[in-house]
């Protein structure tokens, strides 16, 4: 069972460059969200969706970008990496928004130097 | 807007104690879940147990347990005969129902169990 999958799980960056975090879902779940952890803060919400086509801001968005063309797939771009963005970053899915039981990835660690 | 807050960054107890990590959270919701998740080492995030907020009955699964207090806005984890594998980070997470359509964590505890 692959449930939601998060690449790379290791990522350095340099400032100004761009990237894409890949996550994937098989579980046929209407809602995925991308979250950051930094020490202290907890996970703090930077997107979300609640089904394809559509997708919403949260706490922190500033600086990514998602897209959500199929229920499977809901990747994060990083527009233009900053020091700031080093975190740890979790993709998770729910079956809808009505059932909170979230699912994660395994997370990916990103440096930007 | 959501909060939650856990007021113990850091607590280490010995093998086989009964431990109990706090939350309080603060919503404007009447309908909405409250969750524990466990962090290891490995960064995986694991469900360790739900509550319903429309159900009083308190949830347990296994050695885990919750005290919710809704008036009191607490929602407290206490894990019996604590064991080696329970180290972690936990974290306490608040869902609204209706409305803000976010999973809004509080900051974590770091749990170590000490042989």
């Amino acid at each position: 069972n692959a449930g939601v999958t998060q690449t790379p799980k290791f990522q350095v960056l340099k400032t100004g460059q761009s990237m894409t975090l890949q996550c994937a879902q098989d579980m046929n779940h209407e809602y995925m969200s991308w979250y950051r952890q930094d020490p202290g803060m907890g996970l703090r919400l930077i997107h979300y969706s609640v089904g394809a086509g559509i997708t919403d801001q949260g706490e922190v968005p500033n600086g990514y970008n998602v897209s959500r063309s199929t229920t499977e797939d809901f990747p994060l771009r990083l527009l233009s990496a900053a020091p700031s963005q080093t975190s740890v970053y979790f993709c998770a899915s729910s079956s809808s928004w009505r059932n909170a039981e979230a699912f994660f990835g395994q997370g990916t660690r990103l440096t930007v130097v | 807007a959501q909060t939650v807050t856990q007021s113990q960054p850091e607590m280490s107890v010995q093998e086989a104690e009964t431990v109990t990590l706090s939350c309080t959270y603060d919503t404007s919701e009447s309908n909405y879940y409250l969750f524990w998740y466990k962090q290891p080492p490995s960064r995986q995030m694991i469900l360790v147990i739900r509550q319903e907020a429309y159900k009083q009955q308190n949830a347990t699964e296994n050695r885990f347990s919750v005290n919710f207090q809704k008036a009191a806005k607490s929602f407290s984890l206490k894990i019996s005969d604590s064991q080696l594998g329970d180290t972690a980070m936990y974290f306490c997470a608040h869902w609204a129902i209706q409305g803000a359509q976010k999973l809004v964590f509080g900051q974590g505890t770091r749990l170590t169990i000490n042989p």
